[in-house]
């Protein structure tokens, strides 16, 4: 069955470096690859896409790569700051049938000042 | 421009009981995706809707339903509640089919059945 994974185990950083959050899935073959953040008790909030086609995509301080041999993608938050604590969930869509969009457990970072 | 609005925020059902939940989209979508995610977890995809009709499906009982309405607001619907349904229900938008600006969510309704 097509799965998702994230870390499960919380990332804790320093602020000022860099956050690097993992996304691992198995059988299936996203066309679109999203992460959103998300806070407590909040609905997530859509950060980037990247397509099957792209490797990179940048969004001022957020860098997003997606290696479809490896079906991993990379999410990377340069200079962090206490404010980008979060959860950040990864979600696949492929192009059959509408789009569905399936979400992983989403990794808990937490940045201390 | 307000975003996806979702009634009520909060609700405590009894076990056996029917619950609608509501969702009006962001302005200018067309396309609503419910989502059910328990404490810890990801949001679990229930069903899409566009056009009025449901045009995907996830993992779910027949006792979870939907509609779509013109003005493109939806509703959620479960029957014979049971203890597992107790989760926050998100609500998502998009303009069909959604994947190049991603879906914009509402804060959810936080259900609880006891």
């Amino acid at each position: 069955s097509q799965k998702i994974e994230q870390n499960s185990e919380a990332l804790n950083i320093q602020e000022g470096k860099t956050a690097t959050l993992t996304c691992n899935y198995t059988n299936y073959s996203p066309a679109y690859l999203q992460w959103y953040r998300q806070d407590p008790g909040r609905g997530p909030v859509f950060l980037l896409l990247i397509r099957e086609n792209e490797k990179e995509k940048r969004k001022e301080r957020l860098k997003v790569t997606f290696d479809t041999t490896l079906k991993q993608s990379l999410f990377h938050i340069t200079a962090s700051q206490p404010a980008d604590s979060a959860t950040y969930l990864c979600a696949l869509a492929s192009n059959t049938g509408g789009f569905k969009t399936i979400f992983g457990a989403g990794t808990r970072l937490f940045v201390k000042a | 421009d307000a975003g996806v609005t979702q009634s009520p925020t909060h609700l405590i059902k009894t076990r056996g009981q029917q619950v609608t939940l509501r969702c009006s989209p962001k302005s200018g979508h067309d396309t609503v995706s419910w989502y059910q995610q328990a404490l810890g977890q990801g949001p679990q995809f229930i069903f899409q809707y566009y056009e009025e009709e449901e045009r995907q499906r996830g993992n779910f009982p027949d006792r979870f339903s939907g509609h779509q309405f013109p003005n493109y607001s939806s509703e959620l619907n479960v029957n014979a509640l049971l203890l597992g349904d107790s989760a926050l229900y998100l609500c998502a938008s998009s303009l069909d089919p959604g994947v190049n600006y991603g879906y914009t969510f509402g804060s959810g309704t936080r259900l609880t059945v006891v």
